[in-house]
């Protein structure tokens, strides 16, 4: 089992430049999550999915948008990439809630917008 | 209001034993308490979970006061490896019940020789 994989690793992208990062996971959860991490900062919630064609805003939705049209799937999507927007992106899927069950996390994507 | 409060970082030598407390005054009757590692450039990682009392697993031990306002990850004789960041959080795995995921800051361990 892979777990939890994310594509790309590394991305740069200028000012106004649009991208989706994907998550996979193999372990058939139905809950998944976009975390973004900031240096010095801890995980905040950006949005997430409780099932198959599901979505819900997290703490920092703003600039973001999410699907979620496959179970294994959860797609984050930036439509006008901004420098605020430069972070490590880390998903994760859980078999219920992540708040009181353990969250499976991949291994983050670094993106750099300038 | 923040649902966990923990201490910014902790400082500790090879051997020793490291207790790192997590205060959860709001916490509901159904709530658990979860923490989580995570190493630099790595996604986070499921240490231990628990609701009273004491759980002891292979990594570390959680220990949960019968008030269960606080919480504290122990983690026995130290190393170098287990420098990282180290988050709690308390919920109750029910999303219906409108759970919310916060992470907050965690506790930056630094382990030295």
């Amino acid at each position: 089992n892979a777990g939890v994989t994310q594509t790309p690793k590394f991305r740069v992208l200028k000012t106004g430049q649009s991208m989706t990062l994907l998550c996979a996971q193999d372990m058939n959860h139905e809950y998944m999550y976009w975390y973004r991490q900031d240096p010095g900062m801890g995980l905040r919630l950006i949005h997430y999915s409780v099932g198959e064609g599901t979505t819900a805003k997290g703490e920092v939705p703003d600039g973001y948008n999410v699907s979620r049209l496959k179970k294994q799937n959860f797609l984050l999507g930036l439509e006008s990439a901004a420098p605020s927007q430069t972070s490590v992106y880390f998903c994760a899927s859980s078999g219920g809630f992540g708040d009181g069950n353990e969250q499976f996390f991949g291994p983050g994507t670094r993106l750099t917008v300038l | 209001l923040a649902k966990t409060t923990q201490p910014i970082s902790m400082d500790s030598y090879e051997g020793q034993e490291v207790n790192i407390t997590c205060s959860h005054n709001n916490i509901a009757t159904n709530d658990y308490i979860t923490w989580y590692q995570q190493f630099p450039s790595q996604g986070p990682r499921f240490i231990i979970q628990g609701y009273k009392t004491k759980v002891t697993n292979e990594v570390a031990s959680l220990f949960i006061p019968a008030d269960r306002k606080s919480s504290t990850l122990s983690l026995p004789r130290v190393s170098l490896s287990d420098t990282a960041v180290y988050y709690c959080l308390v919920g109750d795995g029910d999303y219906n019940q409108g759970g919310k995921l916060i992470f907050g800051q965690g506790t930056e361990l630094s382990v030295k020789p």
